[in-house]
């Protein structure tokens, strides 16, 4: 029963262009979202996130975007990097306790 | 560093052998999870603390799994009679009460052969 879902396993974008990866979850009574950004052999690092009580959320090159009605989440790296080649997880919780992840998506993006 | 340490980072054993993992989580923080990742998954919820309370455990956590925090800082995860479905990295992360962020550590990767 995977609450949260990301349908993309991969994606390469150019350096400087747009990244743009998406997630979608199926238990409307999440109310909090976030992205982690992991390298190998290291441990997730908290990237942005995102309340439903809003739609968007911007840091710096990051921005997630949020469709309550749609059940989808996406976040936008804008330009991107050589050094955001990673595999970005989302995640979603609804008491703050227990944290859902997704499968992920291995973003690389090409000199 | 002041950030979540995880003590091993690699951990080979004989399936049957007990392990034991430990964490140390940002001083203030008084949360704790522990998650499991196997490969092309996300991180699987197992269990958190607050302070010392283990208030929350995932049916993934079998009775030959156990975690504990005895003082409120770090954490041990004890898996007994290791399977080779054990094999996995296990992570942990730790945050404030009544903030939603996690901070996670680099995890303990197992091997059981």
């Amino acid at each position: 029963d995977q609450q949260v879902k990301q349908n993309s396993p991969s994606l390469s974008v150019q350096e400087g262009r747009i990244s743009i990866l998406n997630c979608d979850y199926t238990n409307s009574m999440f109310d909090y979202f976030l992205w982690y950004k992991k390298y190998p052999a290291e441990g997730p690092t908290f990237l942005i996130s995102i309340s439903s009580i809003k739609d968007k959320n911007e840091d710096g090159r990051f921005t997630v975007f949020l469709n309550k009605s749609a059940k989808h989440l996406s976040l936008h790296i804008v330009p991107s990097q050589p050094g955001d080649s990673a595999v970005y997880f989302c995640a979603a919780s609804y008491t703050g306790n227990q944290f859902y992840f997704g499968t992920g998506t291995s973003l690389t993006v090409i000199p | 560093d002041t950030g979540v340490s995880q003590d091993p980072r690699h951990k080979i054993t004989k399936r049957g052998q007990n392990v034991t993992f430990r964490c140390d989580p940002i001083s203030e923080h008084n949360r704790l999870y522990w998650y499991r990742q196997t490969l092309g998954q996300g991180p699987e919820f197992l269990t958190y603390f607050q302070n010392e309370a283990q208030l929350e455990k995932s049916r993934l956590l079998s009775d030959r799994f156990s975690a504990e925090r005895p003082k409120g800082s770090f954490s041990t995860l004890e898996i007994q009679r290791t399977e080779q479905g054990d094999s996995a990295m296990y992570l942990c992360a730790s945050s404030l009460w009544a903030e939603e962020t996690q901070y996670f550590g680099p995890g303990t990767r197992l091997l059981v052969l």
